[in-house]
């Protein structure tokens, strides 16, 4: 399995103020995902990260608001801009991983809970 | 579009006795893969099951079994002899099974509440 690790695990911001959230990987992996999670909701995917291009993102989702980086196999950071209470939430990264076309499943990191005052 | 239907908000069930929980979607493909994944209050997702479109036999793991009726597009969640460590949000999933496609849909979520 893959292990995955977000820092920071929380943060309490205050609007109009950004936050980079970063997510390591113990393992190489070609694609990781960003999605966020609002209370007691389910998950909405805002991007998929390839290393070496331009992320993809999801519509209602725009790179100016939440531009991503994939310097490596391993790391990616997203940062949430020029943040509204809106942007409360728990944002989760993930990665799939596995051997083979059907060995692939998805491991979510540990997300990190924002709070926007 | 794919689409991810779970139509129970929250569920309740006493210690030792088994629960369903259910799913359906909605998919023109004939290939995918469907998952069931577990967020404790937590809140890391875990994988709980998964089961192949191809495959008829249902998948199981320990106390955790599926119902999988590909004509019908339901995929449920059985738990069987739940623990109070069972309690958690789960999450229905689909991922298509065509190249290079790995993006997840996910329902709604169940809230799973055990009873002592």
């Amino acid at each position: 399995s893959a292990v995955i690790s977000q820092k920071p695990s929380r943060d309490i911001c205050q609007r109009g103020t950004s936050l980079t959230i970063q997510c390591q990987v113990d393992s190489q992996v070609t694609m990781m995902f960003w999605y966020r999670q609002q209370p007691g909701q389910s998950l909405t995917l805002i991007a998929t990260a390839n290393q070496g291009s331009e992320a993809t993102y999801e519509s209602g989702f725009v790179i100016d608001k939440f531009p991503i980086s994939r310097p490596n196999l391993t790391f990616s950071t997203l940062t949430v801009s020029n943040m509204s209470p809106e942007d409360s939430s728990i944002y989760l990264c993930s990665v799939v991983w596995g051997r083979g076309a059907a060995g692939l499943e998805q491991y979510f990191g540990p997300g990190t809970r924002l709070t926007v005052t | 579009a794919q689409t991810v239907t779970q139509s129970q908000p929250e569920m309740s069930v006493q210690e030792a006795e088994t629960v369903t929980l259910s799913c359906t979607y909605d998919t023109s493909e004939s290939d995918y893969y469907l998952f069931w994944y577990k967020q404790p209050p937590s809140r890391q997702m875990i994988l709980v099951i998964r089961q192949e479109a191809y495959k008829q036999q249902n998948a199981t793991e320990n106390r955790f079994s599926v119902n999988f009726q590909k004509a019908a597009k339901s995929f449920s969640l059985k738990i069987s002899d739940s623990q109070l460590g069972d309690a958690a949000m789960y999450f229905c999933a689909y991922r298509s099974a065509g190249t290079g496609t790995y993006k997840y849909i996910f329902g709604t979520g169940t809230r799973l509440k055990v009873l002592a």
